[in-house]
């Protein structure tokens, strides 16, 4: 089945600066990748999502790249803010409508100082 | 984006009894939803898989009778902890399967089992 590792676990950022945080999987039929932020106490966010049919996607200051032939994809923040703090999640499925079971990683906690 | 609703947020009962949680798409209706545990500090389990108007799939070595999901809606879908124990004290989250392909989650629910 398909696995799905995340690095790295823990990453604190000075505010300004850009945080990247890198997921591979294993199954190269997947072809949804959602990212997910949870702030703590509550259910996780979907921030962005990309498909396999396209190489990046852009929403204002966040953004995820995908590679297919290296199996990778991974989540770019820039000009960072303290409610940019969180665990980030990365995630991955196949099938056409998107409903299929996800496989999440390990999670990643975002730290931006003031 | 799409609201899901999880109710309760807390729960806190005696080992021995029956939970109830609630999971509800607010404004758009979901043949498809799922239900996960999350332990403290790590990643979402995948429990079961809920589809409308038929029995839930559940993972590998999720108990059934244990973990009762009854789907009865576009709307709602519920899992129901039986004779819970302390060691089913977790943090149980749904999603929601949109048409869009997207999955949006719950706000979760936090069960401390005495």
């Amino acid at each position: 089945g398909e696995n799905v590792e995340q690095h790295p676990s823990t990453l604190s950022v000075q505010e300004g600066d850009s945080a990247v945080i890198k997921c591979t999987y294993s199954d190269s039929a997947s072809n949804y990748f959602p990212w997910y932020k949870q702030e703590l106490g509550k259910g996780p966010q979907l921030i962005i999502d990309i498909r396999s049919n396209v190489g990046e996607k852009k929403d204002q200051r966040i953004a995820v790249t995908l590679n297919k032939t290296a199996k990778h994809f991974s989540l770019h923040i820039t000009e960072t803010q303290p409610e940019d703090s969180a665990v980030y999640f990365c995630a991955a499925s196949k099938g056409n409508t998107g409903f299929q079971k996800l496989v999440f990683g390990t999670g990643t906690r975002l730290l931006v100082s003031p | 984006g799409a609201v899901v609703s999880q109710h309760p947020s807390r729960v806190i009962c005696k080992s021995g009894t029956s939970v109830k949680i609630e999971c509800r798409s607010l404004d758009f209706q979901a043949t498809t939803m799922f239900w996960y545990r999350q332990f403290p500090k790590k990643s979402l389990m995948l429990m079961a898989t809920s589809n409308e108007g038929s029995k839930a799939t559940y993972e590998q070595g999720v108990e059934k009778d244990k973990f009762l999901i009854n789907h009865a809606s576009l709307t709602l879908s519920t899992l129901t902890v039986t004779s819970a124990h302390p060691e089913d004290s977790s943090f149980y989250i749904c999603s929601a399967g949109k048409d869009t392909g997207e999955l949006f989650f719950g706000e979760g629910s936090r069960l401390t089992v005495l």
